[in-house]
């Protein structure tokens, strides 16, 4: 199965900055790579699809990139919402697998 | 609005088993592969098997494949996950989520429900 390795697995920032996640899949999954965020209580929640497509209700404050291997989140001003944990995962090849986390803290 | 509920969770003995609900609400659940994906507690996720809209096909993670069985009613808009032969390592808080493409799987869960825990311990 492709293996999913996020980076880094704890990301201070303060509120307003930005923040940059790494996702890297052990073989190229192409553009199937999605996103989600993590509050702790709650349910994961889509944010990105496609490597690049917001999900619907997403702000435009969460961007995606990347193709193949390398993959990239980019919150671009932290709101105080967006502090959680951020899950990669690839859909190219079954079994859809998932990254190990970020999780996005309070500087 | 797509909502998801589970139910059927709670405390098993390892060996035993336990059968897990997902109730569907809102537009066209018959219309979409449903999933399962677990979190182990203070882990991450985990996928665990797909169903395709119409029950025909499904696909199960290694880890439980033999063990656990997903099916499907979509007469009552209900998703179930059969599990057998539980064991210490399947504690985790069970979530349904359904999958983001019309009649394909995809592999993209575009709602979730809010899960429900499963703890295997004698």
């Amino acid at each position: 199965e492709i293996v999913m390795t996020q980076s880094p697995a704890t990301l201070s920032v303060s509120p307003g900055e930005r923040a940059t996640l790494s996702c890297r899949a052990s073989q190229s999954v192409s553009r199937h790579l999605a996103w989600y965020q993590q509050i702790p209580g709650q349910a994961p929640r889509l944010l990105i699809s496609g490597a690049s497509t917001r999900a619907t209700g997403i702000p435009a404050r969460f961007s995606g990139s990347g193709s193949g291997t390398e993959f990239t989140l980019t919150i671009s001003s932290l709101q105080s919402e967006d502090f959680a944990v951020y899950y990669c995962q690839q859909y190219d090849k079954w079994p859809p697998t998932f990254g190990g986390g970020t999780k996005v803290e309070i500087k | 609005q797509v909502q998801l509920v589970e139910s059927g969770g709670g405390v098993v003995q390892p060996g035993r088993s336990l059968r897990l609900s997902c109730a569907a609400s809102g537009p066209s659940f018959s219309n979409y592969a449903m999933h399962w994906v677990r979190q182990a507690p203070g882990k991450g996720l985990e996928w665990v098997a797909v169903i395709s809209y119409d029950g025909n096909n499904n696909y199960y993670a290694d880890s439980v494949r033999g063990r656990f069985t997903i099916s499907r009613d979509n007469s009552k808009n209900t998703l179930y996950l059969q599990m057998n032969s539980l064991r210490p390592e399947d504690t985790a808080v069970y979530y349904c989520a359904r999958d983001s493409s019309y009649v394909v799987v995809r592999g993209v869960m575009d709602y979730w429900g809010q899960g429900t825990l499963v703890t295997v311990s004698s």
